[in-house]
Parts: structure tokens; sequence; C-alpha cells
């Protein structure tokens, strides 16, 4: 049972261009959504996260839409830079749930120069 | 500041081996967490703690053993190693909000 699905599962972007990564979720107890940056060989770190109250949210060149009604989000990442290359996760929690994390499946992305 | 450590970095095991995966985090956080990430498969949540000698399964816990003895360290074991336990095994731990991780231990059964 996937209770968070990403798309898609790779993209290529060229450098300056628009990345936009897409998440949908079932569970309409969710109410964290958070998006996650992983680098070869590294653990997945904090990005930028967005809570059902707001529906869109932006930190520098990264910013999260949500659409409460479609149950989907998404994150855009603005003037991509070839640092950017890197596998990007969504997930989602719920309250009380200690929060304990349901992860995408992951997105590679490729900034070609 | 060293916030999650995981250890080791890499093993290969045998099947049927047993070993223990150690994480410790120095951030005093309550929750800490065990993911195992696979490709395709994002990561899925093996065993979890919301404080000192409490452990709870996640949405994977087959295979798998948990202690969190000191509320700083959370040990993974696996029993008798299996083929499909080869995986890249992520410790995390949070106490609001969002998760800070470990790099990662890649173990490989054969």
């Amino acid at each position: 049972q996937q209770q968070v699905k990403q798309s898609p599962q790779s993209l290529i972007v060229q450098k300056g261009g628009i990345s936009i990564i897409n998440c949908a979720y079932e569970n309409t107890a969710f109410d964290y959504f958070p998006w996650y940056q992983q680098f070869p060989g590294k653990g997945p770190a904090l990005l930028i996260a967005i809570r059902p109250d707001v529906s869109e949210k932006k930190e520098g060149r990264f910013t999260i839409s949500f659409n409460k009604s479609a149950k989907q989000f998404s994150l855009h990442i603005m003037d991509s830079q070839p640092g950017d290359s890197a596998t990007y996760f969504c997930a989602a929690s719920k309250p009380g749930g200690y929060n304990k994390l349901i992860f995408g499946a992951g997105t590679r992305l490729a900034v070609h120069p | 500041n060293a916030g999650v450590t995981q250890t080791p970095k890499f093993r290969v095991l045998k099947t049927g081996q047993s070993m223990t995966l150690l994480c410790a985090q120095d951030m005093n956080h309550e929750y800490m967490y065990w993911y195992r990430q696979d490709p395709g498969m994002g990561l899925r949540l093996i065993h979890y703690s919301v404080g000192e000698g409490t452990t709870a399964k996640g949405e994977v816990p087959d295979g798998y053993n948990v202690s969190r003895l000191k509320k700083q360290n959370f040990l993974l074991g696996l029993e008798s190693a299996a083929p499909s336990q080869t995986s890249v095994y992520f410790c995390a731990s949070s106490q609001q909000g969002g998760y800070t991780f470990g790099s990662g231990t890649r173990l490989t059964v054969v």
C-alpha cells in the first residue's frame, strides 16, 4: 500500500530551468509534508516542509505548492543548478503518529550545464 | 556537533550470520527510527522508538530486532541475515518536525 505516490521517477533539466516533482497522498489525516534532498553516499536532509493550512511555502529557490482538495503537493526548484542534482523524496506524517514519516519512492534529478 | 552517527558504514555478511547496527544521536531527541532504502521504493520504516526503553514495529519489521537501552542509542539487529536484507540502512532522530538522518550503512548479504 503506497500511501505517498511520487513522480516522475527521474528528471533531467537544463541549468536555469524549473524542476517540478509531484506527490499525491491518500490519507487525509496527514498534516505535515516535508521534502528531503539526498546526495550520493549521504543521508537525506530536510529541504523544506509545509502544513496544510497554507497553499504555498517558499525558501530561496525552493517552493512547495499544496493542494488540499486534490491531495497533492509539489516541489518546484527555480533556476535549477548542477549542484541541485540529487534524489528528492516527498514524505507525509499524521498527528499523534510519533512523527513517523511515510516516504515517496524518490525522484532522481539531473541538472545539465 | 555530530548529529546522528551510524556504524559501521559498510558490511558484507554471509546468509545466516548476525550483526548489529549502531545509531547514536547527540541532540537529546526522544524519537528515533530505522529505515531501509531500496531502489525505486523510497525509505521504508523498520522499527522506531518514542523514548528510552520503548520500541515499536514499523512497516517492514520482519527479520529485525531493535533496542533502546539509552536515550542516545538505537540498535538494529539482524539475527539471521538473508539476501533480501541487502539494502542501505538509515537511522534518524527527531523531536518535532523534521528528521536528522545518519549517513547510512550499506549492507550486502551474500
